[in-house]
């Protein structure tokens, strides 16, 4: 069975501070993909990520960073210098190789306050 | 335009009626994708199309719920007998042709269904 576990229903920080939203997932599979999605308060769902899981380098975008752990199972996003630009509803999701089984987190809503 | 379309953007029905919710996705994407987000929850897959392949309709939660897509381009999903239940975001999502549930979806803005 596939799982994603976003275990922070809300976050709130201050601008400029840095954050970090959790993400566990559970996979019987060994190739399978991970996603992050951003819901800003206009409701459209857009894409930050895609790792699959042969590839642990974690990844920085700018203030984005992203940080993929088989051993833990987690794929953690990290927000450096957060802005307010970034407050929204973040999902994490996971998806095998094969197969139409794409599973999303339930999303941390995350507040950034000026 | 560029993005993935769907309407209505909002959709207040009583319950007991039927509604049809339709999605354009971007010109040249074979697969289709439709999800329910209901308040403050994460996202439920509901239905999946890829090209003339036949659909995988294992995440409908009744047989209430039915979607077809014309053409290979535009769908629509229908509710029928609406249930207060049912009152959710309904979310669309295409996909490049070069690959199946693994690649970016891009979303819709979605439609925000009302059972009274």
């Amino acid at each position: 069975a596939q799982k994603v576990t976003q275990a922070q229903t809300e976050i709130s920080v201050v601008e400029k501070e840095d954050v970090t939203l959790d993400c566990v997932y559970e996979t019987r599979d060994t190739t399978y993909y991970l996603f992050w999605y951003k819901q800003p308060p206009s409701g459209e769902l857009v894409f930050l990520i895609r790792r699959n899981s042969f590839d642990e380098q974690n990844e920085i975008s700018g203030r984005y960073s992203w940080n993929f752990q088989k051993s833990t199972s987690s794929f953690n996003f990290t927000i450096t210098a957060s802005q307010v630009v970034d407050s929204a509803v973040y999902f994490c999701a996971l998806n095998r190789q094969a197969g139409n089984d794409m599973r999303f987190g339930a999303g941390t809503r995350l507040t950034v306050k000026p | 335009g560029a993005g993935v379309s769907q309407s209505p953007s909002n959709k207040v029905t009583e319950k007991g009626k039927d509604v049809e919710l339709r999605c354009d996705p971007i010109s040249g994407h074979t697969a289709l994708y439709w999800y329910r987000q209901s308040l403050g929850q994460g996202l439920e897959f509901l239905i999946y199309f890829q090209g003339n392949s036949a659909p995988d309709k294992s995440g409908l939660p009744s047989d209430r719920f039915s979607a077809e897509r014309t053409g290979g381009s535009v769908s629509t999903l229908t509710i029928q007998r609406t249930q207060q239940e049912d009152s959710a975001v309904y979310l669309c999502a295409s996909s490049s042709p070069r690959g199946g549930f693994y690649n970016e979806q891009f979303f819709g803005p979605g439609t925000r269904l009302t059972v009274l």
